[in-house]
């Protein structure tokens, strides 16, 4: 069964520009989540989506942005990009939102620099 | 505010038992997992504490006693590729809303 699968893998944008990466989850999973992962602020809590709904959303601007298809794919967006959103972002999801093992599976992550 | 406190880094040697600790303080609480992450990798989940005690998944097993905030990873028999970051993660609500510890940098000498 084919994990997290997170496009582009690499990618370099320079400030202003905005960037769309991709998630799709785990075959049967309908939820998924979004983090932020950087040397200075570790690991912060973007947004989760299920059922194509926003559930929960971090304490981001309104910058980032995400949604999710009907397939349970999803996308998230960061316009106007600043240096400080250099980081690696980590695509999450689980079986749906009632489970209780509180197991997250991760994908590899889209690595983002911003110049 | 959210907040989790691990130590940064542990070291330890081959075949050894060794604890990583996590006092968390956040609005709301549904569990206590935890994550390793080896460089240039992706967190893989570990183990999930909902309620108080422990519990026991091969080498690993985790601790959580809800009235002091606490936790910890036991890690037994140490392997060299247990070598990693180590992250506790409280689960805040119903969905899956983590907040992740700053992580505790596991070195194991041979």
């Amino acid at each position: 069964k084919a994990g997290v699968t997170q496009t582009p893998r690499y990618l370099i944008k320079t400030r202003g520009q905005q960037v769309t990466l991709s998630c799709s989850p785990i075959s049967g999973h309908r939820s998924v989540s979004w983090y932020q992962q950087t040397p200075g602020q570790g690991l912060q809590f973007l947004f989760e989506y299920f059922s194509e709904t926003q559930r929960n959303k971090g304490n981001f601007p309104g910058r980032f942005s995400g949604r999710q298809f009907s397939n349970s794919r999803s996308e998230m967006n960061v316009s106007t990009l600043e240096l400080g959103d250099s980081a690696l972002y980590l695509c999450a999801s689980s079986i749906d939102r009632l489970q209780n093992t509180g197991e997250l599976f991760f994908g590899e992550g889209s690595r983002l620099t911003v110049l | 505010g959210q907040s989790l406190e691990q130590p940064s880094e542990v070291t330890a040697v081959e075949g050894a038992i060794v604890q990583i600790n996590c006092t968390y303080q956040t609005s709301g609480f549904y569990g206590l997992s935890w994550y390793q992450q080896h460089d240039g990798g992706a967190p893989t989940f570990l183990s999930y504490n909902a309620l108080d005690g422990l519990e026991e998944t091969g080498r690993f097993s985790s601790f959580l006693s809800r009235s002091d905030s606490y936790g910890y990873l036991l890690l037994q028999e140490l392997q060299m590729k247990d070598s990693a970051s180590y992250f506790c993660a409280v689960r805040r609500n119903y969905g899956q809303n983590f907040v992740f510890g700053p992580g505790t940098r596991l070195s194991v000498l041979p």
